[in-house]
């Protein structure tokens, strides 16, 4: 398909233990941006990437979040020492344009992450 | 401190009749603004969008409006179909930072036929 995948689709995990996400964006999307979304929320901006280049990561919720894209397409979201208010689904998204200016996100189907 | 804020956690309409879904924000240097549509288990899908030079943009059945004096805007759905049951977010974004959208919690519309 040529839309934005995300693995594993769901995901258990023991509190304390660390969790990698992974987001295939479609091909030749220059950005790629990480959403957190919790129950009855509407997805929350954690972090923006431009090819490579991380531009923002204001809205990682602490030091426990690291996200990469290292050739500017493929990125991980990981998550040290799992806690559970990281309970959510996380939410990939890439657009076409730098900077996604008027540029339609496509979102891929989250992965949902459960923290016991 | 919710900037989006839609009020109305859910809302059924009569399949054939007009949807309205409303959304209001607080901050005045929201320039950018969406609707995602989001069904189960998948990721949010693009709808419709409006710039703030704008007060109505129209794509079909879907029509969105901004008031940007009461900063509010609202979606059209006409006529809704059975398929438009859908959880639908509103985002807003300031400019520079276009990319950072503020969604919305999300308003459940379910289409009756």
């Amino acid at each position: 398909g040529a839309g934005v995948s995300q693995s594993p689709r769901y995901k258990v995990a023991k509190r304390g233990q660390d969790v990698a996400l992974r987001c295939d964006p479609i091909s030749g999307h220059v950005s790629l941006f990480w959403y957190q979304q919790a129950l009855g929320q509407g997805p929350e901006f954690l972090t923006y990437f431009q090819n490579e280049a991380q531009l923002d990561k204001s809205g990682l919720p602490s030091d426990r979040f690291f996200a990469e894209r290292p050739e500017g397409s493929v990125s991980t979201l990981k998550i040290q020492r799992t806690q559970q208010e990281d309970s959510a689904v996380y939410l990939c998204a890439s657009s076409l344009g730098a900077l996604a200016v008027s540029s339609e996100q496509y979102f891929g189907p989250g992965t949902r992450l459960t923290v016991t | 401190d919710q900037q989006v804020k839609q009020n109305s956690p859910s809302l059924s309409v009569q399949e054939g009749r007009i949807s309205i879904l409303n959304c209001d924000y607080t901050n005045s240097m929201f320039d950018y603004f969406l609707w995602y549509k989001k069904y189960p288990a998948e990721g949010p899908t693009f709808l419709i969008s409006i710039s703030s030079i704008k007060d109505k943009n129209e794509d079909g059945r879907f029509t969105v409006f901004l008031n940007k004096s009461a900063k509010h805007l609202s979606l059209h759905i006409v006529p809704s179909q059975p398929g438009d049951s859908a959880v639908y977010f509103c985002a807003a974004s300031e400019i520079p930072g276009t990319y950072k959208y503020i969604f919305g919690t999300g308003t459940r519309l379910k289409v009756l036929a």
